[in-house]
């Protein structure tokens, strides 16, 4: 099975700062990415799909990109509210592998 | 508005079974592939199961196969997992997601508030 390792496992950004989050695939995947957030107590939440394409209603402080083993989230300046866990997860076939989640924090 | 309601959650001794239920509403729901997706308390996000929309087709995670069955009535927008033999390691929140497509290989753009399944003695 293809295995999803997300880096930095956690990080401490300031407000305004520009934060980078990688998801490596073990094996290509095309364009089978989606990015979600999970803040404290809540539901995930899809933030991109397709490696790059913005969900509806996601602000678009939020980027993605990439393809085939290497994908990046960009959070172009942090803001209070994006405290959360972020996951990648492909879904090109079984099994919807997600990553190990970056835990981000503000400094 | 799309609404999906977990139910089925419960304490459960190890060996034991469960039936999840997922209610969906405001949107076709035969239409759309469905997953399960669990979290174990204070971990990551690990995918469960997953049914597609067009075909009925299901998929598991390797850590499930053979005790867990997704199902689905489009006549009711319900999606099930049969949970049997139960061991602690599936102690965990379990969500019901909505993919964005018909198909497996589409990821889910909504889920659920979760129902959690505790598997103790």
């Amino acid at each position: 099975d293809i295995q999803m390792t997300q880096s930095p496992s956690s990080l401490s950004a300031s407000v305004g700062d520009r934060v980078t989050i990688t998801c490596r695939a073990s094996q290509g995947i095309s364009n089978y990415l989606a990015w979600y957030q999970q803040k404290p107590g809540k539901v995930p939440k899809l933030l991109i799909y397709g490696a790059s394409t913005l969900q509806s209603g996601v602000p678009s402080r939020f980027s993605g990109s990439g393809s085939g083993t290497d994908f990046t989230l960009t959070i172009s300046s942090l803001q209070p509210e994006d405290v959360a866990t972020y996951y990648c997860q492909k879904y090109n076939s079984a099994p919807h592998t997600f990553g190990g989640g970056t835990k981000v924090e503000i400094k | 508005e799309v609404q999906l309601l977990e139910s089925g959650g419960g304490l459960v001794q190890p060996g034991g079974s469960l039936r999840l239920s997922c209610a969906a509403s405001g949107f076709i729901f035969s239409s759309f592939a469905m997953s399960w997706v669990r979290q174990a308390p204070g971990k990551g996000l690990e995918w469960v199961s997953g049914i597609s929309g067009t075909d009925g087709n299901t998929y598991y995670a390797e850590s499930v196969k053979g005790r867990f069955t997704i199902s689905r009535d489009n006549s009711k927008n319900t999606l099930y997992l049969q949970m049997n033999s139960l061991i602690a390691e599936d102690t965990a929140v379990f969500y019901c997601a909505k993919h964005r497509s018909g198909i497996a290989a589409s990821g889910a753009n909504y889920w659920g508030q979760g129902t959690l399944v505790t598997v103790s003695s």
